[in-house]
């Protein structure tokens, strides 16, 4: 079975530091997608990064950057210079490619607070 | 605004009751799914359409939930006999063909049930 597992149910940072948030992952595809995404209050679900099984680079985006460790399965997104409208949900997903339909499968989510 | 947009964004409805969603995705997205989130928790796949076609259907979506995509446009999720068990949030996302595009959320729907 595919899954999804996020460790830390709460993180702090301190205004412009870094910070990572871990994930890990289950499958037994060779074919997959990671994906991160930002939740505010309000609810929406924000595309932060996306990383392809067969990419060879870590994916980067803006201060969003996903360290992708296939051997360990593990997909750690890495903020860097935290801002104050960072704090939010975070939830790593992967794309399940088993049923064709590309749905994603969710882990519980990290809760991020950056500190001023 | 090109965005997912979902309606209404809060239900309170009284246990028993019927209640019904809706979710507009970006138009040239065929693909359409429904989310439901509880508290604390990730996002849970419901169901998943390719143009009007549902595909694939959860074990969460008991026979008091239905849904459908008319035309391949906007969907509907409906709840019958709402139940105290049902607050959540509903999330619609849609995406591309393409496998690896991205899915774009809509910002949900809030439904308590009293």
């Amino acid at each position: 079975a595919q899954k999804i597992t996020q460790t830390q149910p709460g993180m702090f940072v301190q205004e412009k530091e870094a910070v990572t948030l871990d994930c890990t992952y289950d499958t037994s595809d060779q074919s997959y997608g990671l994906f991160w995404y930002k939740q505010p209050s309000s609810g929406e679900m924000i595309f932060l990064i996306y990383q392809g099984s067969y990419d060879e680079q870590n994916a980067t985006e803006g201060r969003y950057s996903l360290n992708f460790q296939k051997a360990r399965k593990s997909a750690n997104l890495v903020i860097s210079a935290s801002q104050l409208g960072d704090s939010a949900m975070y939830f790593c997903a992967m794309r399940d490619s088993l049923s064709g339909t590309y749905k994603y499968i969710f882990g519980t989510g990290t809760r991020l607070k950056v500190l001023a | 605004d090109t965005g997912v947009s979902q309606n209404p964004r809060h239900k309170i409805t009284k246990r028993g009751q019927n209640v019904t969603f809706r979710c507009d995705p970006i138009s040239e997205h065929n693909r359409l799914y429904w989310y439901r989130q509880t508290l604390g928790q990730g996002p849970e796949f419901l169901t998943y359409f390719q143009n009007e076609a549902q595909l694939e259907k959860s074990r969460l979506l008991s026979d008091r939930f239905s849904a459908e995509r008319p035309k391949g446009s906007f969907s509907t999720l409906e709840i019958q006999r709402t139940e105290q068990g049902d607050s959540a949030m509903y999330l619609c996302a849609s995406s591309t063909p393409r496998e690896y595009n991205e899915q774009f959320f809509g910002p949900g729907t809030r439904l308590t049930v009293l």
